[in-house]
């Protein structure tokens, strides 16, 4: 069965700190992964596919890296309203997402 | 600009059908896949399916026997139909637009309808 890992489960950080996520599959997806941000109340927001190319109007303090099985997005220096639910998404089989990463305020 | 809508019934009874429709704007339905996800605390995400403008279909082998989505070009929409629910199908459920062009990704979201099965 394949699956999408996340880590970590929260991450805890300041405004202006960087933020590191990761995203591993179970299986090799080459480059066939995206990022979403979610807030709450609000659908999933595109923000990276093809593991590394921003989607339109992403600010550059975002970026996507990685292929084959681990991947990471990193937000350079964090924004307030960068405080959000983050998951990733494979598209190599089928589609799958991953279960998020809590950004929170520390 | 591109928008989707979400409309259905937002209580369904346990064993009957839940049916959606997601009326799309401002972007003609060609060249797309026109998709639905579903999220829930326990399970996140999950893809339930896609129709081309086409025509054709493909799901989820999680729910493939008991979905069936459709889409009518002429009226902008597409629909979702998804037999003998169970209380495992509460969820909010997304209209959403997936483009493969040069890259591929879920580009446009509706805002989400919540569906609760319950007597």
């Amino acid at each position: 069965e394949f699956v999408l890992t996340q880590s970590p489960a929260t991450l805890s950080l300041s405004p202006g700190e960087r933020a590191i996520l990761s995203c591993r599959a179970s299986q090799s997806i080459d480059s066939y992964l995206a990022w979403f941000q979610q807030k709450p109340g609000q659908p999933p927001r595109l923000l990276i596919y093809e593991a590394s190319i921003r989607a339109t109007d992403v600010p550059a303090r975002f970026s996507g890296s990685g292929s084959g099985t681990d991947f990471t997005l990193t937000i350079s220096s964090l924004e307030p309203e960068d405080f959000a639910v983050y998951y990733c998404q494979q598209r190599r089989y089928l589609f799958t997402f991953g279960p998020g990463t809590r950004v929170e305020i520390k | 600009q591109v928008q989707l809508q979400e409309s259905g019934p937002g209580l369904v009874k346990p064993s009957e059908t839940l049916s959606l429709t997601c009326t799309v704007s401002g972007v003609s339905m060609n060249d797309y896949y026109w998709t639905w996800i579903r999220q829930t605390p326990g399970k996140g995400l999950e893809w339930i399916g896609y129709v081309y403008y086409s025509g054709y279909t493909m799901y989820n082998p999680s729910v493939k026997s008991r979905v069936t989505i459709s889409i009518d070009t002429s009226k902008s929409q597409f629909s979702l139909r998804l037999t003998s629910v169970t209380t495992e199908d509460t969820a909010v459920y997304y209209c959403v637009r997936y483009v493969v062009d040069v890259l591929a990704g879920f580009d446009f979201w509706g805002r989400g309808t919540l569906v609760t099965v319950s007597s």
